[in-house]
């Protein structure tokens, strides 16, 4: 079975400092992997997705994400944070179970302080 | 614009009251979802289909039941056997290529008791 471990609930930085949000998986096939982003009262938006080929996959609103298969991470950064990039963020997983389904992560919101 | 349309946005459900909350995509997708978002707690899957007049229960299906009679809709029936259905609900869609395509969320229903 897929699990997916998202590290910290709440991350708050600095608008302009480092963003990492950490995800770790489980999977028993290869991993497809996505990072989602949900605002207050909203559904959610797809940031990146890892599926096959480059392990350094780039996304929306200056994401980005590095597949490690050794570490079985797939954390997202981000060079500046920005106001407008708090809300929550959620990892997932492709499932084994050949019905395209998905196991996510509890989730980590991301606080931005002037 | 392509996109899943949930409603209503808010609903309110009376004690042995069954409601149903309505999910629509335009985007031709084969593949529908419904979800369960409880703070901190992530998406927890309650059904899923892959094609019209077939679907799978996900993993906290008790309480609730979906049909699946058109490709474009996804109904969801939360019953009065579920005990504590406050919560938020996400629909969501994606195709059946070759390639697994990640989904697409609706807005969500945010489900309250009286």
């Amino acid at each position: 079975a897929q699990s997916v471990t998202q590290l910290g609930s709440h991350v708050s930085v600095s608008e302009g400092a480092l963003v990492l949000l950490r995800c770790n998986y489980s999977s028993s096939v290869p991993p497809y992997l996505f990072w989602y982003v949900q605002y207050p009262n909203q559904g959610l938006q797809l940031l990146l997705k890892y599926t096959t080929g480059a392990t350094l996959v780039k996304g929306i609103n200056g994401f980005e994400a590095e597949f490690k298969k050794s570490e079985t991470s797939f954390h997202l950064t981000k060079p500046s944070a920005h106001m407008s990039d708090a809300a929550e963020y959620f990892c997932a997983v492709r499932d084994d179970s050949g019905y395209s389904t998905l196991t996510f992560g509890k989730g980590t919101m991301l606080l931005v302080s002037p | 614009d392509g996109g899943i349309t949930q409603s209503p946005k808010y609903l309110f459900r009376k004690e042995g009251q069954n409601v149903t909350l309505s999910c629509e995509q335009n985007l031709n997708h084969d593949a529908m979802y419904w979800y369960r978002q409880d703070p901190g707690q992530g998406l927890r899957l309650i059904y899923y289909s892959q094609i019209v007049n077939d679907f799978q229960k996900g993993d906290i299906a008790e309480g609730y039941s979906v049909s699946r009679e058109k490709k474009e809709s996804f109904p969801l029936t939360v019953t009065s056997a579920q005990k504590n259905p406050t919560a938020f609900y996400l629909c969501a869609s994606t195709t059946r290529d070759r390639e697994y395509q990640p989904q697409h969320f609706g807005d969500g229903t945010r489900l309250s008791i009286l």
